[in-house]
C-alpha cells in the first residue's frame, strides 16, 4: 500500500457527462501528480500541484481541470467526456515535488460509454 | 520537452536468468530517474531510483546504472523469479517536475 488513496476505483459514465476523481496524498506529501494511462499506452503526465499551486502542466485537455485543496487532497475534473477518455487515471504524491520519490495510488478506471 | 525511449518492449527470460531494460532520455537537465513496476490492475510501484550524481545503485537483486554523458540508464534484475513478471517503466524528471515515462517493458519470467 503506497499510502495514496484514489476514489472511486471504478467509474462508468456516458459521453458528454462530467466526472470528478479524487486523490488523497500520503501523509506529509505536498505535491500531487495526475497521469492518464490508456489501454496499451504508457503513462501520460497531465498536471502537477505543489501545496495548492499548479507547478507543471503536461498534455492535459482543456476539458480537464484539476485543483489541490488546502488539506492537500486533489481532484481531477473531466467534462464533456468522449469515448477516448476511457482510461486509468493515476494520482501520485511526493514530499516536495523536487527530486524525491513519487508514490502512486491504485488508480481510477474510467469507462465512457 | 523531455522524451524517454525504452527497450525492449517485451522481454522473456527463464527463471534464474538476468533481465536488462534500457532507457534513453533527451533532456540533459533531467536529474532523477526512477523505475516503476506495474502489476495487472495495480498502480505503478517504485522499485529503485537513481540521481544524476550517482553512477550506479543496487538493492538486493535490482540495480540501476546511469550514464549521463550518453543520456541512458538501465535496470538490471538478477536471479529473476516468476513474481518479477510485470510491466516496468523508466522515467526521467527535472527536480521532480513533470515525470516523463518510457512506454514500458513487459517482462515475463518463465518457470
Amino acid at each position: 500500500d503506497s499510502g495514496v488513496t484514489q476514489t472511486p476505483k471504478h467509474l462508468i459514465t456516458a459521453t458528454g457527462q462530467r466526472v470528478t476523481l479524487r486523490c488523497s496524498p500520503r501523509s506529509g506529501d505536498l505535491s500531487v501528480y495526475w497521469y492518464q494511462q490508456s489501454l496499451d499506452q504508457g503513462l501520460q503526465f497531465l498536471i502537477q500541484y505543489y501545496n495548492g499551486e499548479e507547478r507543471a502542466k503536461g498534455n492535459i485537455l482543456e476539458r480537464f481541470s484539476a485543483q489541490q485543496f488546502p488539506d492537500l487532497h486533489s481532484e481531477l475534473n473531466l467534462s464533456s467526456l468522449e469515448l477516448g477518455d476511457s482510461a486509468l487515471y493515476f494520482c501520485a504524491s511526493s514530499v516536495d515535488g523536487e527530486d524525491t520519490e513519487a508514490f502512486f495510488g491504485q488508480g481510477t478506471r474510467l469507462t465512457v460509454v | 520537452g523531455e522524451n524517454v525511449e525504452q527497450h525492449p518492449s517485451t522481454l522473456s527470460v527463464q527463471e534464474g536468468d538476468s533481465a536488462v531494460i534500457k532507457c534513453t532520455y533527451s533532456d540533459s537537465a533531467s536529474n532523477y530517474f526512477p523505475w516503476y513496476k506495474q502489476e495487472l490492475g495495480k498502480g505503478p510501484q517504485l522499485i529503485i531510483d537513481i540521481r544524476s550524481n550517482v553512477g550506479e545503485k543496487k538493492d538486493q537483486r535490482i540495480a540501476v546504472t546511469l550514464n549521463k554523458t550518453a543520456k541512458h540508464f538501465s535496470l538490471h534484475i538478477t536471479e529473476t523469479q516468476p513474481e518479477d513478471s510485470a510491466v516496468y517503466f523508466c522515467a526521467a524528471s527535472n527536480y521532480g517536475q513533470n515525470f516523463v515515462f518510457g512506454p514500458g517493458t513487459r517482462l515475463s519470467v518463465l518457470p
